[in-house]
């Protein structure tokens, strides 16, 4: 079974400043990996994934996330915040083998300051 | 390209009485899954569905169950309704087993009174 453990319930940063947002995960197989973003009464929105290859990966609205296997950490980095960056954000694991679903952290409200 | 349709967007019910919420997904997609997300647990997996087949199921009562047709909609049900059923109920869809990310509808947003 596989779990995420996201630090923080809620992180607080300046406009301008730079984001992290920290994301550990538990897999007994290769992980495929996810962020995505929940804004107010909406649904969640797939920010980036990891699944093979390349293990820095870019997605939108500037937002990048590094794979590192040896840490089993998935975090999640925007070099300059935006005020339309205030939301919640969820990772979530899924693995390769067989049928997988998705298995989310408990969320990281990220509240943004002028 | 149309997103994860679910409807109604919103829904006040009483305990004891059932409900039926509904998912249409991304045109071609087959995999449906719908999770539970509550203040308290978080996102909770509860079943998916692909090809009209229940694949996987989490960890709730047989209160809760769901079906998929043959054009890949979806709809839940939960009987007797409890006040902890309160959630906002998420569809989504995705190509294949999820590996290369599932498409989230906006939810629809249960109360239960």
């Amino acid at each position: 079974a596989q779990s995420v453990t996201q630090l923080g319930s809620h992180v607080s940063v300046s406009e301008g400043a730079l984001v992290l947002l920290r994301c550990n995960y538990s897999s007994s197989v290769p992980p495929y990996l996810f962020w995505y973003v929940q804004y107010p009464n909406q649904g969640l929105q797939l920010l980036l994934k990891y699944t093979t290859g390349a293990t820095l990966v870019k997605g939108i609205n500037g937002f990048e996330a590094e794979f590192k296997k040896s840490e089993t950490s998935f975090h999640l980095t925007k070099p300059s915040a935006h005020m339309s960056d205030a939301a919640e954000y969820f990772c979530a694991v899924s693995v390769r083998k067989g049928y997988s679903t998705l298995t989310f952290g408990k969320g990281t409200m990220l509240l943004v300051s002028p | 390209k149309a997103g994860v349709t679910q409807t109604p967007r919103y829904l006040i019910k009483t305990r004891g009485q059932q409900v039926t919420l509904s998912c249409s997904p991304i045109s071609g997609h087959r995999s449906v899954s719908w999770y539970q997300q509550t203040p308290g647990q978080g996102l909770q997996f509860l079943f998916e569905y692909f090809s009209e087949t229940q694949r996987n199921k989490g960890n709730f009562p047989g209160r809760f169950s769901g079906r998929q047709f043959s054009n890949s909609r979806s709809e839940m049900n939960v009987s007797t309704l409890e006040l902890g059923d309160s959630a906002l109920y998420l569809c989504a869809s995705s190509s294949n087993t999820g590996s290369y990310g599932y498409t989230f509808g906006s939810g629809t947003r249960l109360t239960v009174v």
